[in-house]
């Protein structure tokens, strides 16, 4: 069955420091990975996209991740984190037509 | 980037009625739109997939007679809350898929928050 596991629920970094957001899923072919952030309240930002090609994909706001095919993994990092960028996060997978969420990490960024 | 427009953002209902949801592809046609539920602090929940032209299909355990889908142009889908309860307050989230476009993602509406009194 497809899934996704997002396995840290909250994450909190100080501001300035490096962020990674863990991201595993579970897929029979090449999938289409997706990383989003919500604001409270708020509808879904896309991040970045992982369609094919270079493993290592570039995002807004800095973000950017890695797509390893070998341990399943689209981890979500930021070299430096800013007090904007504190949300949730969403890893999802584009399976068969429809997509399916992981369960989020919440972030928690310190001043 | 493609948008997809929700409305309304937010609304109030008391117990018993009947809420419309819709959910519009500006500017590109789409054949299949998605409905998702998310409840506070947590992920989204598919409800359904809605068909143009044709009836929506539901996930396991979603009640297919409180959601109605209609999805009656490749612009539009609406979600029908029928005698909203309490328990049906919750974030309501569509998304559409461009029609015919490979290698492309779906695109979410900013969401509906329901709250039924």
């Amino acid at each position: 069955a497809q899934s996704v596991t997002q396995p840290d629920i909250h994450i909190t970094v100080s501001e300035g420091a490096s962020l990674e957001l863990r991201c595993n899923y579970s897929y029979g072919a090449t999938p289409y990975l997706f990383w989003y952030v919500q604001s409270p309240g708020q509808g879904l930002q896309l991040l970045l996209k992982y369609f094919s090609g270079d493993t290592l994909v570039q995002g807004i706001k800095g973000f950017e991740a890695e797509f390893k095919r070998s341990q399943s993994s689209f981890n979500l990092r930021k070299p430096s984190v800013h007090w904007s960028d504190a949300a949730e996060y969403f890893c999802a997978v584009d399976g068969t037509y429809k997509y399916i969420f992981g369960t989020g990490t919440r972030l928690k960024v310190l001043a | 980037g493609a948008v997809v427009s929700q409305h309304p953002s937010w609304v109030i209902c008391k117990s018993g009625t009947s809420v419309k949801i819709e959910c519009r592809s500006l500017d590109f046609q789409a054949t299949t739109m998605f409905w998702y539920r998310q409840f506070p602090k947590q992920s989204l929940m598919l409800m359904a997939t809605s068909n143009e032209g044709s009836k929506a299909t539901y996930e396991q355990g979603v009640e297919k007679d409180k959601f109605l889908i209609n999805h009656a142009s490749l612009t539009l889908s609406t979600l029908t809350v029928t005698s909203a309860h309490p328990e049906d307050s919750s974030f309501y989230i569509c998304s559409a898929r461009p029609y015919r476009e490979a290698n492309t993602e779906a695109f979410f509406g900013q969401g509906t928050r329901l709250t039924v009194v």
